[in-house]
């Protein structure tokens, strides 16, 4: 089956540093990747869509310029937080989409510790 | 109010129970799916359908367009099955739109 990647699993950092989380489909291009975030026993809650070769869409309400998101190819998007503070510490999940049947595979998800 | 309503929001169940899981929906959609988180985090996309059912193994997946219902069974639960599974729409624009999703418990 599709297979998507995340890295880091984990980070920790300290508050004001930028962190970069990579969202990679290792076996089939993807178009259209999701960024979402998870709080503790909540739901998917998702920031952004991101299309190869285009800017990102953002859902209301998130900070496009604290979440920088570039689609550099087919097969990687790039989620950064910028000037990380504590209240951005959450499980970051990326999705891509394969083409055409619109299947989503989810990657394992990155956890963000700003201390 | 939330495009996308799971219900229930917990629950319990006996080893070898049928369980089910049901989700309403209030936009229109290309299609309708069922994701399954256990607690390290992973998702899992279990079934993505757009009218009538989908099988596999014990997990069965309905979906009744007019009424803008589905229902996610799980036959013969077992301990394993303990996760939080979410409902997830994708709308006519291609926007995605989740249930807040239920967390079940098999015991054994």
């Amino acid at each position: 089956g599709a297979v998507v990647s995340q890295h880091p699993s984990r980070v920790i950092c300290k508050s004001g540093t930028s962190v970069k989380i990579e969202c990679r489909s290792l076996d089939f291009q993807a178009t259209t990747m999701f960024w979402y975030r998870q709080f503790p026993k909540q739901s998917l809650m998702l920031m952004a869509t991101s299309n190869e070769g285009s800017k990102a869409t953002y859902e209301q309400g998130v900070e496009k310029d604290k979440f920088l998101i570039n689609h550099a190819s087919l097969t990687l998007s790039t989620l950064t937080v910028t000037s990380a503070h504590p209240e951005d510490s959450s499980f970051y999940i990326c999705s891509a989409i394969r083409s055409p049947t619109y299947e989503q595979y989810f990657g394992p998800g990155t956890r963000l510790t700003v201390t | 109010k939330n495009e996308v309503e799971q219900s229930p929001q917990n629950l319990t169940a006996q080893e070898g129970e049928f369980i089910t899981i049901n989700c309403s929906y209030s936009v229109g959609i290309s299609a309708l799916h069922w994701l399954q988180q256990h607690p390290g985090g992973g998702i899992v996309s279990l079934f993505m359908l757009s009218s009538g059912k989908k099988k596999h193994g014990r997990l069965i997946a309905t979906i009744n367009i007019q009424e803008k219902h589905s229902s996610l069974h799980i036959t013969a639960s077992h301990p394993r099955d303990s996760a939080v599974y979410i409902c997830a729409v994708r709308g006519t624009g291609n926007q995605f739109y989740f249930g807040t999703g239920t967390s079940l418990t098999v015991i054994p």
